[in-house]
């Protein structure tokens, strides 16, 4: 089955620090891929869409340029989490859409979990 | 405004019990509804869709378009099958990402 993967699975930064969050899809090609962020034992919440080589569809409240998205290949989308800060210690997760399959299944990482100190 | 509802956050069942692991959802057109589920430490992966109406580990959903509900069902659980149960939305129209609910764990008691 299609696999997506996420580097790191956790990192521990400085406050201030910027941290760049990687996500592949390993044995397919992802037109669009998803971040998501998971707060303790609540749901995941949609941050943005990224769809390969054009800019990212934010939602509503995420900061664009707090978090910086990159979708330059249709195996790779990178999330930098810019000046980092306590508040934004969470769960990221992202998901990509197979584009050979059709676009019907959303297939998830394992997540990355941020702890800014 | 899109909006999936799961009114529990945990739920207790025996072994052999049935299950029901309710879902409502708010939706202006026609929606598709997806169960995902959440094994401890392992990614979330998809159950099963209400447009291929099929029962994978012995679990089955049904879109009621008149209660806009999308409850997931098992006649009798498995201690397997204990783990974090959330339904999904998406929009018909486009290239619309998952909206999920709170999700609903479930504990299977032996």
């Amino acid at each position: 089955g299609a696999v997506v993967s996420q580097h790191p699975s956790w990192v521990i930064c400085k406050s201030g620090t910027s941290v760049k969050i990687e996500c592949r899809s390993l044995d397919f090609q992802a037109t669009t891929m998803f971040w998501y962020r998971q707060f303790p034992k609540q749901s995941l919440m949609l941050m943005a869409t990224s769809n390969e080589g054009s800019k990212a569809t934010y939602e509503q409240g995420v900061e664009k340029d707090k978090f910086l998205i990159n979708h330059a290949s249709l195996t790779l989308s990178t999330l930098t989490v810019t000046s980092a800060h306590p508040e934004d210690s969470s769960f990221y997760i992202c998901s990509a859409r197979d584009r050979v399959a059709g676009g019907e299944t959303q297939y998830f990482g394992p997540g990355t979990r941020l702890l800014v100190l | 405004a899109q909006r999936v509802t799961q009114p529990e956050k945990l739920l207790s069942v025996f072994k052999g019990a049935p299950v029901e692991l309710k879902c409502n959802y708010s939706y202006s057109g026609s929606p598709e509804l997806f169960w995902y589920v959440q094994y401890s430490r392992q990614r979330l992966q998809l159950l099963l869709r209400h447009i291929s109406r099929e029962s994978i580990k012995g679990f089955t959903a049904d879109l009621n378009k008149g209660e806009t509900s999308f409850h997931l069902k098992k006649p009798f659980a498995q201690e397997e099958d204990s783990a974090m149960y959330y339904c999904a939305l998406r929009g018909s129209s486009g290239n619309t990402p998952l909206v999920f609910g709170k999700g609903t764990r479930l504990s299977v008691i032996a």
